[in-house]
């Protein structure tokens, strides 16, 4: 079974505060994936990455940046948390995309930003 | 992007009724997937199903491609089916961007 893993279940950070976000897989998925969550919009696409140093954007990428130095670890960074970052943040992986793989989601972290 | 829109937004049903859950989608998809949050928030993958039906137990599903629109059917629905279903696609020529719908809400009542 795959398994993706997330730093935590809740989070409290400060404004203005650095916040790390984790997420592990244990597949060797080549595709990794933030989202964040919130209601009545579904899952929204921050960025996303193909491999190990590669990444691009997705639709909601301001105030965030990430970094992926090892295939199975892809970080999400909030540089500076403000409140309208509050949110719950979903990582998912997946292989390669030739349109025949599912994409499997970690737990998520729900983030508040005070 | 593409837009995706789900209906309805909430249902209520009672255990051992049946529902159809809809995804409509405004352009051409390489990829079109169902899945079901439970209310713990975790998300499991139902389907994938570009096109043509599937089942998979009490749950089948339909996507027309050609007429950009997906169906969810739970046939006798149980407590166990609550949560928010989620359809996702990806955009023809666009891989690696899935695009979610806003999700139908189902509380199963016993």
């Amino acid at each position: 079974d795959v398994k993706v893993t997330q730093s935590s279940r809740y989070l409290v950070k400060r404004t203005g505060e650095k916040v790390f976000l984790e997420c592990v897989q244990d597949m060797d998925h080549e595709n990794m994936f933030w989202y964040r969550q919130d209601p009545g919009l579904g899952l929204r696409l921050i960025y996303f990455s193909y491999d190990v140093k590669m990444k691009e954007k997705g639709d909601i990428p301001e105030g965030y940046s990430v970094s992926r130095e090892k295939k199975e670890r892809f970080s999400l960074i909030l540089e500076s948390a403000s409140t309208n970052q509050t949110s719950m943040y979903l990582c998912a992986s997946s292989l390669p995309t030739g349109g025949t793989d599912t994409q499997y989601f970690g737990p998520g972290t729900r983030l508040t930003v005070l | 992007g593409i837009q995706v829109e789900q209906s309805p937004p909430d249902l209520i049903l009672q255990e051992g009724a049946n529902s159809t859950l809809r995804c409509n989608f405004s352009d051409s998809v390489n990829n079109l997937q169902w899945f079901h949050q439970n209310p713990w928030g975790q998300l499991i993958n139902l389907f994938y199903i570009p096109s043509g039906t599937k089942q998979n137990g009490r749950l089948s599903a339909t996507t027309v491609a050609t007429e950009r629109y997906s169906l969810l059917y739970i046939s006798s629905s149980q407590t166990t089916d609550s949560g928010v279903y989620f359809c996702a696609v990806e955009r023809r020529y666009n891989f690696n961007k899935f695009y979610f719908g806003s999700g139908t809400k189902l509380n199963v009542k016993p």
